[in-house]
């Protein structure tokens, strides 16, 4: 497994400014994934985040609303950028975790997320 | 495409066996998840299945018939503890992201 830490827990923002939401793993892993939450919603991927190339984003995502930094393999951002109240959401960062065995799954674990309210 | 359906809500009462379906459509197979979210918790890993059948773990179990694109989560012995969203997911089409359904909302009571 891995165990994964999202900065801030949650925050209030105004409308207009922008937030960046830190996501740490305590090992090295390849895929790094982040989901969006709504009120009451299932998760929504916003984009695949792996070291050294640039994010993939999913259809209705993009770059310059939602940049995103992969530095290294342990540790990523998500800037959720001139923000509105229609950003207010759970932000989700995932691992992918390989098992190494042909028995075995490679599983997607979740982060404690960060709850934004923009008001 | 990619589309996957589940009941929004479900009530059980403590002890009691529930049954949670979800069908699925993608244009390529790489297995099917459930994931456990309490409220104001992130997902956790419940199980997986890539081959058709059963997997049992413990009080829950995961069936899969990739030839019908369904799947069923049941538990057994219901605790109120259960009570939780029930989140299907699938990988996408890449193989790597899940992609998820919206969540079966199970409550549990005494």
């Amino acid at each position: 497994s891995a165990v994964i830490s999202q900065k801030p827990s949650r925050d209030i923002c105004q409308r207009g400014t922008s937030l960046t939401i830190q996501c740490q793993v305590d090992s090295q892993v390849t895929m790094m994934f982040w989901y969006r939450q709504q009120p009451g919603q299932s998760l929504t991927l916003i984009a695949t985040a792996n070291q050294g190339s640039e994010a993939t984003y999913e259809s209705g995502f993009v770059i310059d609303k939602f940049p995103i930094s992969r530095p290294n393999l342990t540790f990523s951002t998500l800037t959720v950028s001139n923000m509105s109240p229609e950003d207010s959401s759970i932000y989700l960062c995932s691992v992918e975790v390989i098992s190494g065995r042909t028995s075995a799954v490679d599983t997607q674990y979740f982060g404690p997320g960060t709850r934004l309210t923009v008001l | 495409g990619q589309n996957i359906d589940q009941p929004t809500e479900m009530t059980a009462t403590e002890g009691a066996i529930v049954q949670i379906n979800c069908t699925y459509q993608t244009s390529g197979f790489n297995g099917l998840f459930w994931y456990q979210q309490h409220a104001g918790e992130a997902p956790t890993f419940l199980s997986y299945n890539v081959l058709d059948g059963l997997e049992e773990k413990g009080r829950f179990s995961s069936f899969l018939s990739r030839s019908k694109g369904y799947s069923y989560l049941l538990l057994k012995e219901l605790q109120m503890k259960d009570s939780a969203s029930y989140l299907c997911a699938h990988l996408g089409q890449a193989g790597t992201a899940l992609i998820f359904g919206k969540g079966t909302t199970l409550s549990v009571s005494s």
